[in-house]
């Protein structure tokens, strides 16, 4: 079975601090994703990476960044977290030659105040 | 970039009856469509998925059905469960070298015992 797992299920930060959110998958997958979901909104994408060291923007990167040193771990970074990132985010990674199925992480809760 | 509309946001149906969800996409050379069930509290996982070389697909009682020339794609569920009860997203693929998906906003689905 696919394990995509988060750092933190539910967060608490103040704004302008930095956050960063991990994911790390263990499937060997090349392709890793960042999405947040709000009500009504669904799943936005924020940045994914389809290899080490590479990463592309989505359709909501500002205000973010991520990285990915590790092919199994793809961070997401809030350099300064404002109220309006109150969200849920998501981490999901595939396998190039499996087709386009995305395996998700629990989710991390994350509150700015 | 590829737009997801999904409708309804909201579906409340009786226990047995049959649920239906569609979305409507914008890129007529997307060509890959899957759907995604999220049960409260939980990740999202792919629950069946189609491609555009194909009209329809069925795995058991959930099914989806593509019409290329529209640019629509639903999901029927029949004999709906209390266990059906989720928030279902639909997803398209736009004809890039990545593996990034465009997803709609979402439906919630009751099932009334």
């Amino acid at each position: 079975d696919v394990k995509v797992t988060q750092s933190s299920r539910y967060l608490v930060k103040r704004t302008g601090e930095k956050v960063f959110l991990e994911c790390v998958q263990d499937m060997d997958h090349e392709n890793m994703f960042w999405y947040r979901q709000d009500p009504g909104l669904g799943l936005r994408l924020i940045y994914f990476s389809y290899d080490v060291k590479m990463k592309e923007k989505g359709d909501i990167p500002e205000g973010y960044s991520v990285s990915r040193e590790k092919k199994e771990r793809f961070s997401l970074i809030l350099e300064s977290a404002s109220t309006n990132q109150t969200s849920m985010y998501l981490c999901a990674s595939s396998l190039w030659d499996r087709g386009y199925e995305q395996y998700f992480g629990p989710g991390t809760r994350l509150t700015v105040t | 970039g590829e737009n997801v509309e999904q409708h309804p946001s909201t579906l409340s149906v009786q226990e047995g009856d049959s649920a239906v969800i569609k979305c409507t996409y914008s890129d007529s050379a997307s060509n890959y469509f899957p759907w995604y069930k999220q049960e409260l509290g939980k990740r999202p996982q792919l629950i069946i998925d189609i491609r555009s070389n194909v009209g329809e697909k069925k795995d058991q009682r959930i099914a989806v059905t593509l019409n290329k020339t529209a640019k629509h794609f639903s999901l029927h569920i029949t004999e709906t469960q209390p266990e059906d009860s989720a928030v279902y997203f639909c997803a398209a693929k736009p004809p890039s070298n990545d593996y990034k998906l465009s997803f709609g906003a979402g439906t919630t689905v009751t099932v009334r015992a």
